[in-house]
């Protein structure tokens, strides 16, 4: 157990549909970052928030957006959904400013019907 | 563009031989090398990791060859039993608090 935690662990939808994916970090770490994990693409980084604040942006669509609230658990928002958005999201956490290790959470197995 | 390409895709090894995964980048400010097992309906679970500053390091039935001037670094898995058999990916980052660019995967069988 990585001490991440998501939820839910799947969700089944319809094209066009809008969710939200969260995601509670370890205790004490302060950075978040958002993968999705794809047959065809692999693991692809999406996005990265610190302490509140949006650190670095990957392959992420302009229909996804993300945030991380003051407790600093994350939710990532996945709107006007597409079949091709059916994928594997995983949510990070990592402490340490210098080593740079990253624990996952379970992921969120996200259907778009 | 792929900057970090992992072979081989699939392996098979027989039980007690020895795995080996290589993965090679591009990216020369890459910092921080880890590699992730991850089993099927799981999250990639953080197995080893290096950075340029030493060759080899080893924990246990694993050990990651680090060579920089060729920009390549692999995984061995020792003495491989059935319970090493899942899905590995090696992973780059520029260290700290830097998002990780991961290879494809390898999926690893090891057979009795």
């Amino acid at each position: 157990d990585s001490g991440v935690t998501q939820t839910p662990k799947h969700l089944i939808t319809a094209t066009g549909q809008r969710v939200t994916l969260r995601c509670s970090p370890r205790s004490g770490d302060l950075s978040v970052y958002w993968y999705q994990q794809s047959l065809d693409q692999g693991l692809q980084f999406l996005i990265q928030y610190y302490n509140g604040e949006e650190r670095a942006k990957g392959n992420i669509l302009e229909r996804f957006s993300a945030q991380q609230f003051p407790d600093l658990h994350s939710e990532l928002n996945l709107s006007s959904l597409e079949l091709g958005d059916s994928a594997l999201y995983f949510c990070a956490s990592s402490r340490s400013p210098v080593l740079g290790e990253q624990f996952f959470g379970p992921g969120t197995r996200l259907t778009v019907l | 563009q792929q900057q970090v390409k992992q072979s081989p895709q699939s392996l098979i090894v027989q039980k007690g031989g020895i795995s080996i995964i290589n993965c090679a980048y591009e990216n020369t400010a890459f910092d921080y090398f880890p590699w992730y097992q991850q089993f099927p309906g799981k999250g990639p679970a953080l197995l080893i990791a290096i950075r340029p500053d030493v060759s080899e390091k080893k924990e246990g039935r694993f050990t990651i060859s680090f060579n920089k001037s060729a920009k390549q670094f692999s995984l061995h898995i020792m003495d491989s039993q059935p319970g090493d058999s899942a899905t590995y990916f090696c992973a780059a980052s520029k260290g700290g608090n830097t998002p990780l660019v991961f290879g494809k995967g390898t999926r690893l069988s090891v057979i009795a």
